[in-house]
């Protein structure tokens, strides 16, 4: 089983729709969450942390929830801009920071 | 430059030569990361270098692959007897751990294409 573990995808949905994320992690020494966002042939790049009081960026809210080891991420309104791979991300400290990464979720918004 | 520099943007080999990317973090960053991405898949890790610490080498897929980091900056990841296998793109990722935010700012990779 993978430490980080995402939705499959791919997620195929029209202009304006609303469509959610899910991750979970099993590793409880994750002390930081993340979902960071890849474009097509483009490095990652953070999109939002994530905090258990759930944070929200616009159209963008994240969620996590620390004693089910779950991260979620929703996307209001899709654009088709929106369309790219969304990763969910964690920092653990097991005598030392390291960074791990899910698999990605791909998303398509169609017009 | 104030990001991740990743040299050579693209490289094309021929199987069975050796190739070294190499990685500029960004200044400060003591975290360094080492990942491949085939086309349309996943990060795939494979080093990471904290500090003086000994480096993860846990992703690393075979022997052919090593990486080193000199005096806690450039680091270069060199492939041995290249295989079409090892095609993708190998990006470079720096942190500096720095309070809650542990962001990992990543190069544009360098595109390695076997033949």
């Amino acid at each position: 089983r993978k430490e980080v573990e995402q939705d499959p995808g791919p997620f195929n949905v029209p202009e304006g729709a609303t469509v959610a994320f899910n991750c979970t992690y099993s590793n409880s020494a994750s002390q930081s969450f993340f979902w960071y966002r890849q474009d097509c042939r483009k490095e990652p790049k953070l999109l939002m942390s994530v905090y258990s009081s759930g944070n929200e960026d616009g159209r963008f809210t994240a969620q996590l929830n620390r004693a089910s080891q779950y991260i979620s991420l929703l996307i209001r309104d899709s654009k088709l801009s929106d369309s790219a791979t969304y990763l969910c991300v964690v920092i653990r400290n097991t005598g030392g920071f390291k960074t791990i990464f899910g698999a990605g979720t791909r998303l398509f918004v169609k017009a | 430059g104030a990001g991740v520099s990743q040299s050579p943007s693209n490289k094309v080999t021929e199987k069975g030569k050796d190739v070294e990317l190499r990685c500029d973090p960004i200044s400060g960053h003591t975290a360094l990361y080492w990942y491949r991405q085939s086309l349309g898949q996943g990060l795939e890790f494979l080093i990471y270098f904290q500090g003086n610490s000994a480096p993860d080498k846990s992703g690393l897929p075979s022997d052919r692959f090593s990486a080193e980091r000199t005096g806690g900056s450039v680091s270069t990841l060199t492939i041995q007897r290249t295989q079409q296998e090892d095609s993708a793109v190998y990006l470079c990722a720096s942190s500096s751990y720095s309070g809650v935010t542990g962001e990992l700012f990543f190069g544009e990779g360098s595109r390695l294409t076997v033949l």
